[in-house]
């Protein structure tokens, strides 16, 4: 059973704050790493797929870096906005048996809100 | 573009009664993933497909659960006997292939109440 875990279960934060939270996977057998974005009422949004060692990804406001050797990623909002306000997922996807299928084993999020 | 869609939307059901929730994925799109959430708990993978097959179903939960899909699109998860642990939020997603380079698109999931 592959753990992924994200820590914190929760947080709060006041508008303007930057944040950053953690995904831990596996660090065998390691193929790529997905994060996700969840707004209540909404479907999950991607935010970035990451499969390379030392990776970095940006998108806006929104940054991820990728460690692979020590299995973890960040990510970070920098100037925090209400409407950034969601429960952030990680999933782990592993080569493990040679098969890289798109198979995600998610964390169980971190909850982010932001307070106006 | 037209994303992907999941009906229905909401759907409350008697224990014991057999349920079927519909994926429709983005048009184009060979791979389609279906998950749940259950109340406290992680996305859950359930089975993947490629095309019309589904070489991976180790995800779904008992033999009470079957998927199939058609066209290579539409999807269909069929829940029989239904019991009241099977209550979740039932997500499908697609993307281009079945690869890890390629994120995939959620569609807005079915709620499932088993009463």
């Amino acid at each position: 059973i592959l753990n992924v875990e994200q820590s914190p279960q929760s947080l709060h934060v006041q508008e303007g704050d930057s944040t950053n939270f953690t995904c831990s996977f596996p660090s065998s057998n390691f193929y790529a790493l997905h994060w996700y974005r969840w707004e209540t009422a909404k479907s999950p949004e991607a935010l970035f797929v990451m499969t390379l060692n030392g990776d970095e990804k940006k998108k806006g406001r929104i940054s991820a870096t990728l460690n692979t050797k020590e299995g973890y990623s960040y990510l970070y909002i920098k100037g925090s906005q209400p409407e950034d306000s969601a429960t952030y997922l990680c999933a782990f996807i592993t080569n493990a048996g040679g098969t890289s299928y798109g198979k995600l084993t998610f964390g169980q999020g971190t909850i982010l809100t932001v307070h106006p | 573009g037209a994303g992907v869609s999941q009906s229905p939307s909401n759907k409350v059901t008697e224990k014991g009664k057999d349920v079927e929730l519909r994926c429709d994925p983005i048009s184009g799109h060979t791979a389609l993933y279906w998950y749940r959430q259950s109340l406290g708990q992680g996305l859950e993978f359930l089975i993947y497909f490629q095309g019309n097959s589904a070489p991976d179903k180790s995800g779904l939960p008992s033999d009470r659960f079957s998927a199939e899909r058609t066209g290579g699109s539409v999807s269909t998860l069929t829940i029989q006997r239904t019991q009241q642990e099977d209550s979740a939020v039932y997500l499908c997603a697609s993307s281009l292939a079945i690869s890890s380079a390629y994120e995939q698109y959620f569609g807005p999931g079915t709620r499932l109440t088993v009463t």
